[in-house]
């Protein structure tokens, strides 16, 4: 399995731009996560899913922040419009529901707001 | 509510040395324990975990044991290498509105000098 994949690797934006951050998770997994990891506040996790449905968006920073994951294998993070503050490694992750085999992490996308 | 509690990083050792990272808990019934690891430039990977009291985790020459009398996970490992310098995580989870959610500690840095 190629694991959790997270697109792209980087990013650089001016300010006021959409971004939009992808994640493909691993096959079979129900669950999908989406941390902000930053030196000042660590990990964040922002939302999640089960079965594609989201459960818990209550870490989603503000209404400029979105996410949506309409098949099983596909989710995506939009910022609409980015400001500097929104700079940071965004993390995806998949797990199963059922089980306690903790979560898969993909690599991350490193986001600079210019 | 649920949480994890880390010693404060950095922590820097030379090669060859002991090394213990703390982690203590609060938790309502009985969550599950992990220890995360993130190298720089990666998202964190599973290195050990452990489902029910008493039971040890290891992998890699880390190991943890699950003390439930002191709510503690503490990660230990006999002999450091300069290639375990990264971010330690430990992290508790249990089931939230019947889904499984992570909750993280703040990480603990260990620096290992040749």
């Amino acid at each position: 399995d190629a694991g959790v994949i997270q697109s792209p690797r980087h990013e650089v934006t001016e300010m006021g731009q959409e971004v939009t951050l992808r994640c493909k998770p691993i096959s079979g997994h129900n669950s999908l996560f989406w941390y902000r990891q930053t030196m000042m506040r660590g990990l964040e996790l922002l939302i999640y899913f089960n079965n594609n449905v989201p459960i818990d968006d209550s870490g989603m920073p503000e209404d400029r922040f979105s996410a949506k994951m309409p098949n099983a294998s596909f989710s995506t993070l939009k910022i609409q419009p980015s400001e500097p503050r929104d700079s940071a490694v965004y993390f995806c992750a998949s797990s199963l529901r059922q089980g306690d085999y903790g979560y898969t992490f993909g690599s991350g996308t490193r986001l600079t707001v210019v | 509510g649920n949480s994890v509690t880390q010693m404060e990083g950095p922590v820097t050792l030379s090669e060859e040395a002991f090394l213990t990272i703390n982690c203590t808990y609060t938790a309502t019934g009985y969550p599950s324990l992990f220890w995360y690891v993130q190298y720089p430039g990666e998202g964190l990977q599973l290195l050990l975990k452990a489902t029910k009291a008493d039971d040890k985790g290891s992998n890699k020459g880390f190991e943890a044991t699950y003390r439930k009398e002191t709510t503690s996970f503490h990660l230990e490992k006999g002999s450091v290498q300069v290639s375990d310098s990264a971010v330690y995580f430990c992290a508790l989870t249990f089931m939230n509105t019947g889904f499984q959610k992570l909750v993280f500690g703040t990480g603990t840095r260990l620096l290992v000098s040749p």
